[in-house]
């Protein structure tokens, strides 16, 4: 039963670039969210996917959109990359179930490198 | 706002000695509260959580404790091991939906 899965491991692009990150949740799990982690900080969520729509985000702009398919998996896309956007960013996958909260097992991570 | 905020920021202690770690958060409707290990280059993973209708949660070496009233959360970890070096974070969630995490604390075990 593999856990949540990222790709690339590594990407390194340059300033005004557009890049697409890729997450496939756990075996069972039909939510996932995103976060980036900048050096020395804690996560920051982005948003929430689930049923194929964004159902919460977080303080990020519109260049940051994603996109969830129906096996679940999800993409990150951001637009007109800046230097600040350099971040480890973080997927995690859980499960809905209404009237709870379930944890949320993390991916390895994506780590970006914006030039 | 939705705000938690983590104390220290660093901590060394010695080895078999407890570390005990702070967070407090600013929504009083928040519900979950978990913490996070993160070794360096690794993902974060959970090691313990705790939900607002119980006061104190323990699991082995490490427990967890929630005061809704004042809004903060601990995390003790006793008879600490080198194991237990890497950064810790906290975090609550807000909406049912969103995790809003620390700042981190980054502990080293003294052997």
């Amino acid at each position: 039963d593999a856990g949540v899965t990222q790709s690339p491991t590594h990407l390194i692009k340059t300033r005004g670039q557009q890049v697409t990150l890729r997450c496939s949740p756990k075996s069972g799990h039909d939510t996932v969210s995103w976060y980036q982690q900048a050096l020395g900080q804690g996560p920051q969520f982005i948003f929430q996917y689930y049923e194929e729509e964004e159902r919460q985000r977080g303080n990020f702009p519109d260049r940051f959109s994603g996109h969830q398919f129906p096996n679940y998996s999800s993409e990150l896309n951001v637009n007109a990359l800046l230097l600040g956007d350099s971040a480890l960013y973080l997927c995690a996958s859980s499960l809905d179930v209404s009237g709870s909260y379930n944890e949320q097992f993390f991916g390895p991570g994506t780590r970006l490198t914006v030039l | 706002g939705e705000n938690v905020e983590q104390h220290p920021s660093t901590l060394s202690v010695q080895e078999g000695d407890s570390a005990v770690i702070k967070c407090t958060y600013s929504d009083s409707a928040s519900n979950y509260f978990p913490w996070y290990k993160q070794e360096l280059g690794k993902r974060p993973q959970l090691i313990i959580d705790i939900r607002s209708n119980v006061g104190e949660k323990k699991d082995q070496r490490i427990a967890v404790t929630l005061n809704k009233t004042a809004k903060h959360f601990s995390l003790h970890i006793t008879e600490t091991q080198p194991e237990d070096s890497a950064v810790y974070f906290c975090a609550a969630l807000f909406g049912n939906e969103k995790l809003t995490f620390g700042t981190g604390t980054r502990l080293t075990i003294i052997p």
